[in-house]
Order: C-alpha cells, then sequence, then structure tokens
C-alpha cells in the first residue's frame, strides 16, 4: 500500500478567501484524484489530476473554482478558491497504481474544512 | 452511466456475531472491480475488499468475505466475528476496467454499529 498525507488535516476559512490542500505520496504513482464528501454524504470525484497537463474535471466542478496541480508522480494541490460556506466538506487525495497494484485505490486522510 | 446503491442506511450487530451488508450495482460493462470501503470516525477510507467481475471466487481477506453476484450485479459484505473496531460507514465501490472510464463510483454507504 502507500502512505498518503495531505496538508492540513483542516482548517475553518472565511469566505472568499482561498486555500490550498497538498497531496504527498511515499511512491510514484499513476492517477492522483481529488475527491468531495460533503457532511453526511458520500464521496464525489472533482478531478483526475495529470501530471504536466491540465487535470480532468467532472460534471459540476469547473478549472476556476478548483485548480489543480500535479508536478511530478508523487505530488499534487487542490485549490479551493472563492469559498463559500457550501464548500465546507471534507476534501480527500486519492492515489491509484502503484507498482505491484495497478488496480487498487487508496485514499489520504483528508482535509476537513469549515467556511465561516 | 454506472450506479451503485445500498440499501441499508444503518446496521447493528452484536460483538462477535455475523453482519451481511448489501450493494447492487447497474452496469452494461462485462470487465470490472468491485471494492468495500471502511470510514471509521477518523475519516481515513479504509480499502476493506476487493472483487474483480473475471473472477467467479468469492474474494476473501480474513473475517472479510463477500458474496459476488454477477448476473445480479450484487456484491454483499459479509463480517464475520464482529469486533468493536468493526464499527465505520461502510461503502461499496464500482470502476469500470475500461481506459478513460476508470473512475470510482461510491455507493451512499452503511453506518455500521458494533453492540458490546
Amino acid at each position: 500500500s502507500a502512505v498518503i498525507s495531505q496538508k492540513p488535516s483542516r482548517d475553518i476559512c472565511q469566505r472568499g478567501t482561498s486555500l490550498t490542500i497538498q497531496c504527498q505520496v511515499d511512491s510514484q504513482v499513476t492517477m492522483m484524484f481529488w475527491y468531495r464528501q460533503q457532511p453526511g454524504q458520500s464521496l464525489t470525484l472533482i478531478a483526475t489530476a495529470n501530471q504536466g497537463s491540465e487535470a480532468t474535471y467532472e460534471s459540476g466542478f469547473v478549472i476556476d473554482k478548483f485548480p489543480i496541480s500535479r508536478p511530478n508522480l508523487t505530488f499534487s494541490t487542490l485549490t479551493v478558491s472563492n469559498m463559500s460556506p457550501e464548500d465546507s466538506s471534507i476534501y480527500l487525495c486519492s492515489v491509484r497504481g502503484l507498482a505491484g497494484e495497478p488496480d487498487t485505490q487508496y485514499f489520504g486522510p483528508g482535509t476537513r474544512l469549515t467556511v465561516l | 452511466a454506472q450506479t451503485v446503491t445500498q440499501s441499508q442506511p444503518e446496521m447493528s450487530v452484536q460483538e462477535a456475531e455475523t453482519v451481511t451488508l448489501s450493494c447492487t450495482y447497474d452496469t452494461s460493462e462485462s470487465d470490472y472491480y468491485l471494492f468495500w470501503y471502511k470510514q471509521p470516525p477518523s475519516r481515513q477510507m479504509i480499502l476493506v475488499i476487493r472483487q474483480e467481475a473475471y473472477k467467479q471466487q468469492n474474494a476473501t481477506e480474513n473475517r472479510f468475505s463477500v458474496n459476488f453476484q454477477k448476473a445480479a450485479k450484487s456484491f454483499s459484505l459479509k463480517i464475520s466475528d464482529s469486533q468493536l473496531g468493526d464499527a465505520a460507514m461502510y461503502f461499496c465501490a464500482y470502476r469500470s476496467d475500461n481506459f478513460g472510464n476508470e473512475k470510482l463510483t461510491f455507493g451512499t454507504g452503511t453506518r455500521l454499529t458494533i453492540i458490546p
């Protein structure tokens, strides 16, 4: 399996501001993803982070609101821009394509975001 | 589009007993993967078990086993000898094996309570 870390683990932010969440993996992975889990809900895929190119966003999510970077095979960032209280959620980084485990997807510990 | 249904929002089981969590899915594909993830209060998503659709044999991981019925599109999770540490939200997830459509689709989850 992979060790996935996310920073920050939690934050409380004011509306209108932006927060960047970092995801670091201890091994190179093929694919990295960002999910959102709203309170009491299941996980929803925001986008697939592509190394060296623009992320692939799911319906309902746009780059201006959730810019994503992936400079290499072990690191990605998600920015939540111009935040509103509706953005209060847990944001999870997820990876797939570990050597020896190409089909298994693992998740980071999540970042709990509260927007006031 | 694929959908995953978990019809049991909550389940409870006496410690040391056995419990089965239900999951059904809808797909027109023949090659895919199915997963059960556990999310304890720490919010960390933990992979419990996985099943490849091409395998007829049901997957087993220690006290966890699945009943995979491909024709019925059913994928239930059985937890034997339930322990207090099994208390968590359990999510069933589907992933296509088709290139370009490989995102995880989650069910709405089942909250499992273990009664001492």
